[in-house]
This record gives structure tokens, C-alpha cells and sequence, in this order.
């Protein structure tokens, strides 16, 4: 069956810092991809998404990349800010529809 | 418009009472999902809809939990003779679903389980 895996966390960074969450996956046929994000007391929320090969979902300063030939979608920001600091969610929807989820990553900023 | 709408938003609840969690989705969403998510913990998938085929049940913990989607629309997901390992958040999302379908999922704000 359908399965992802995202780096174990938690991870702490300094403001400013670059950051990787790396998010690898298992799946048949050519799913679509997600990353979620769980603020601090707020429910579940797309952050952005990346329907097919070598497509690149961007949003609030994050990215993330379709990569077929390493099954990755790694999320990255170039400069984080401590209102970044929530859960993050890697996903996919397979071929029947159904999603499938990462086990999540605690992104902390500190100032 | 409305989002996904879960009552009640708390709900706490004696060791073996009954309890039913309630979920209004998106109207037009086909694809009506359960999670739980404990405490410092991601999700754990329980049950999925999509549209008339029957669920996918594969998630749920144990015999004691059941959910049911009537019409299509709201869903309730039981948890009978509850137990103390049950007390988490209970998410509920929607989708537009489908084969194929690359539609996010919307969640609800969640209702948060106590089980004493």
C-alpha cells in the first residue's frame, strides 16, 4: 500500500535559518502531494501541493518538488521566522483517492 | 463558505459510557475521512468514505468503533464502552475525492476526547 515518510523531528532552528523537511513516499501510479501545516492551537491546513512530476508547490515562502526519480517531496524555506513554528504534514492522494500521511514533523523557531 | 464543521468541540466522557462525534463536511465533498491524533502524535487513520462504496474500515483501533455517513453528507463516528486510551483529538476532513482526484483535504477544528 500507499506510505510516507518524513524526517523525524523535532527541529529547532534559529530565525533566519534555512530549513529541509525531507519527505520520501511509496505509492502506485503517479499520486498527488501535499504538505499540511498544524499550527500551534489551529486545526490542519493545506500549506501547498504538487499535482505531478517535477512540479514545485509554493506557498508563504515554502517549497517543495515533485521528484519522481528519488519518490521525494522535500519541503524548504529559505529564511524562517518563528511563526513558522508548528507541525508540519507530508501527504499524498493515491490513485483511488484516498490520502495517505507522514507521522509529522515540530518545527520550532527561536528568535 | 462553510467549512467542515465536528461537534461537540469537547467531550469528556466516564471509562465505559458511549460517545458519539459528529462531522458536517463541505457540501459537494464525496471523500469524508476520521483521524486520531494523540497528544504529540500524528495521524492516525480510522475510517474513509468515498461517495456510495462501502468504507474503508481498515484503521479502526477496535470493534468498539464504528462510523456510519448518511445520505452521503454528515458521518458520526462511535466509540462504545470507552476506554482511557481513547481520550485524543478525533479530526474529520473532507475532500472532493474521486479516482484520480488530487483535491486537498479540508479539516475540521477536531472535538477533544477525555475519557476519566
Amino acid at each position: 500500500g500507499n506510505s510516507v515518510t518524513q524526517m523525524e523531528g523535532p527541529v529547532t532552528l534559529s530565525e533566519e535559518a534555512f530549513l529541509t523537511i525531507n519527505c520520501t513516499y511509496t505509492a502506485t501510479g503517479y499520486p498527488s502531494l501535499f504538505w499540511y501545516v498544524q499550527y500551534p492551537g489551529e486545526g490542519l491546513q493545506l500549506l501547498l501541493k504538487a499535482t505531478k512530476a517535477d512540479d514545485k508547490g509554493s506557498n508563504k515562502g515554502f517549497e517543495a518538488t515533485y521528484r519522481k526519480e528519488t519518490t521525494s517531496f522535500h519541503l524548504e524555506k529559505g529564511s524562517v521566522q518563528v511563526s513558522d513554528s508548528a507541525v508540519y504534514f507530508c501527504a499524498l492522494s493515491g490513485v483511488a483517492g484516498k490520502s495517505t500521511f507522514g507521522d509529522g514533523t515540530t518545527l520550532t523557531v527561536k528568535p | 463558505g462553510a467549512g467542515v464543521s465536528q461537534s461537540p468541540s469537547n467531550k469528556v466522557t466516564e471509562k465505559g459510557k458511549d460517545v458519539e462525534l459528529r462531522c458536517d463536511p463541505i457540501s459537494g465533498h464525496t471523500a469524508l475521512y476520521w483521524y486520531r491524533q494523540s497528544l504529540g502524535q500524528g495521524l492516525e487513520f480510522l475510517i474513509y468514505f468515498q461517495g456510495n462504496s462501502a468504507p474503508d474500515k481498515s484503521g479502526l483501533p477496535s470493534d468498539r468503533f464504528s462510523a456510519e455517513r448518511t445520505g452521503g453528507s454528515v458521518s458520526t463516528l462511535t466509540i462504545q464502552r470507552t476506554q482511557q486510551e481513547d481520550s485524543a483529538v478525533y479530526l474529520c476532513a473532507s475532500s472532493l475525492g474521486g479516482p484520480g482526484a488530487d483535491s486537498p483535504l479540508h479539516f475540521g477544528n477536531g472535538t477533544r476526547l477525555t475519557v476519566t
